[in-house]
């Protein structure tokens, strides 16, 4: 299993792009890097999975260079609604049943 | 369309109660999970099941038991609350594959005292 490693927190100031990297140095060929966002009090949801080079949605951005030992998800313009948890996780779909461990994530705290 | 709920949101035990958490998912999910997460720490997969009728142990199963006697449903025991059982407890379903994505409930809050 590739073992991931990330900041453990994070502040920023509101309108400033975040950017939070995840080092995967052990991440296999089939594996896919996934991100999830905790809100306080929820549980956590997906926001972007890719596989290599750059994946864009409505939410952030996830950029995978070609050695994909890390991955960096970015979040425009961030608002005070962006305080969350940011976990990512790595893994492949063939590896037998055994889910993704998901961390402790990386704390995100957006200031006005 | 409900998505993953969890029933109850709340509960307090003594210790050495006894208590079940239902979570049930209407997506027609084959993989059932549940976490727990202590403040300030990440999630920890309890148990988790890849299909009706399975059922298997992730990172913190001791004192937890599961079941999954229908697909919708993922149940997980208490049979003797411990202190040390006072979490958040989050259940969560995904389609068919390790990588697919997970759809969360919104938890249910166990004390223990």
């Amino acid at each position: 299993l590739a073992k991931t490693t990330q900041p453990i927190s994070m502040d920023s100031y509101e309108g400033q792009e975040v950017n939070i990297t995840c080092s995967h140095n052990n991440i296999a060929t089939n594996d896919y890097i996934t991100w999830y966002q905790q809100f306080p009090s929820q549980g956590p949801r997906f926001i972007i999975q890719g596989y290599k080079t750059k994946v864009t949605n409505e939410v952030a951005s996830l950029f995978i260079p070609a050695d994909r030992k890390s991955s960096t998800l970015s979040l425009p313009r961030v608002s005070l609604s962006d305080t969350a948890v940011y976990y990512c996780l790595v893994g492949d779909m063939d590896s037998g049943n055994t889910p993704l461990v998901f961390g402790k994530g990386t704390r995100l705290s957006v200031i006005a | 369309n409900a998505g993953v709920t969890q029933t109850p949101k709340f509960r307090v035990l003594k210790t050495g109660q006894s208590m079940t958490l239902l979570c049930a998912q209407d997506m027609n999910h084959e993989y059932m999970y549940w976490y727990r997460q202590d403040p300030g720490m990440g999630l920890r997969l309890i148990h988790y099941s890849v299909g009706e009728g399975t059922t298997a142990k992730g990172e913190v199963p001791d004192g937890y038991n599961v079941s999954r006697l229908k697909k919708q449903n993922f149940l997980l025991g208490l049979e003797s609350a411990a202190p040390s059982q006072t979490s958040v407890y989050f259940c969560a379903s995904s389609w068919g594959s390790r990588t697919d994505t997970q759809y969360f409930g919104p938890g249910t809050r166990l004390t223990v005292l």
